[in-house]
């Protein structure tokens, strides 16, 4: 089943804690982004990758970092978290970075930061 | 101004009613628009796609973008209680996708 897997599907960690949620995508895509969605702002991208070793920053990156060493694999590293932090966050995956393709999302991380 | 505005409703319709679902956006370089679907705790699932100006139709959606007002719609016929989620419009450009806030949708039966 093509799919995009997220983990874990709910965190709640303390402030500075570092943390890793990881995202994996059987589908081959070479194109994959990591969201966040809050109540009022809606979802908003913080990074994305066209492919291996390649990424850039979307509209929110500041506390966020990624990386992209294999194409199945996108993880999201919060090195210190914040409380600001404390949101759902989606992966999403493409098969490629040309606009208007399809993008399969992830189930959601829901991760609270107190 | 954000870049692409919703309604965040909610709206709520008896079944078998239509839906008008809108949105606006601001950046005429996106050149793809895209309706998403989310039920509660679940991703965000694309329902329809379009690149030009006009209708586009799948079963009981349809989707209209005009582009000289900058102004996307998706329409829902006979709605069904199965229908009630959240409906994401999304204005696309290179490597960039824009959402909007989302639409809450109940359809009761």
């Amino acid at each position: 089943e093509a799919q995009v897997t997220q983990n874990p599907r709910y965190l709640i960690t303390v402030t500075g804690k570092k943390l890793t949620v990881t995202c994996s995508q059987n589908m081959n895509h070479e194109y994959m982004s990591w969201y966040r969605q809050d109540p009022g702002l809606g979802l908003r991208q913080i990074y994305y990758s066209m492919n291996v070793e390649v990424t850039d920053k979307g509209d929110v990156p500041e506390g966020y970092k990624v990386s992209r060493k294999e194409k199945r694999n996108f993880p999201l590293i919060l090195e210190s978290p914040s409380p600001n932090q404390t949101s759902l966050y989606f992966c999403a995956s493409s098969p490629r970075s040309s606009s208007g393709n399809t993008i399969y999302f992830g189930e959601g991380s829901w991760l609270t930061v107190v | 101004q954000k870049e692409v505005e919703q309604d965040p409703g909610p709206l709520s319709v008896p079944e078998g009613a239509i839906v008008s679902l809108n949105c606006t956006y601001s950046n005429s370089a996106f050149q793809y628009f895209m309706w998403y679907r989310q039920y509660s705790r679940k991703g965000p699932e694309l329902l329809m796609y379009t690149y030009s100006s006009g209708n586009k139709e799948d079963g009981r959606f349809t989707a209209q973008v005009d582009k000289s007002s900058k102004y996307i719609s998706l329409f829902i016929r006979d709605s069904q209680p199965s229908d009630s989620a959240t409906y994401l419009c999304a204005n696309s450009g290179t490597y960039k996708y824009i959402f909007g806030t989302g639409t809450r949708l109940k359809v009761l039966a």
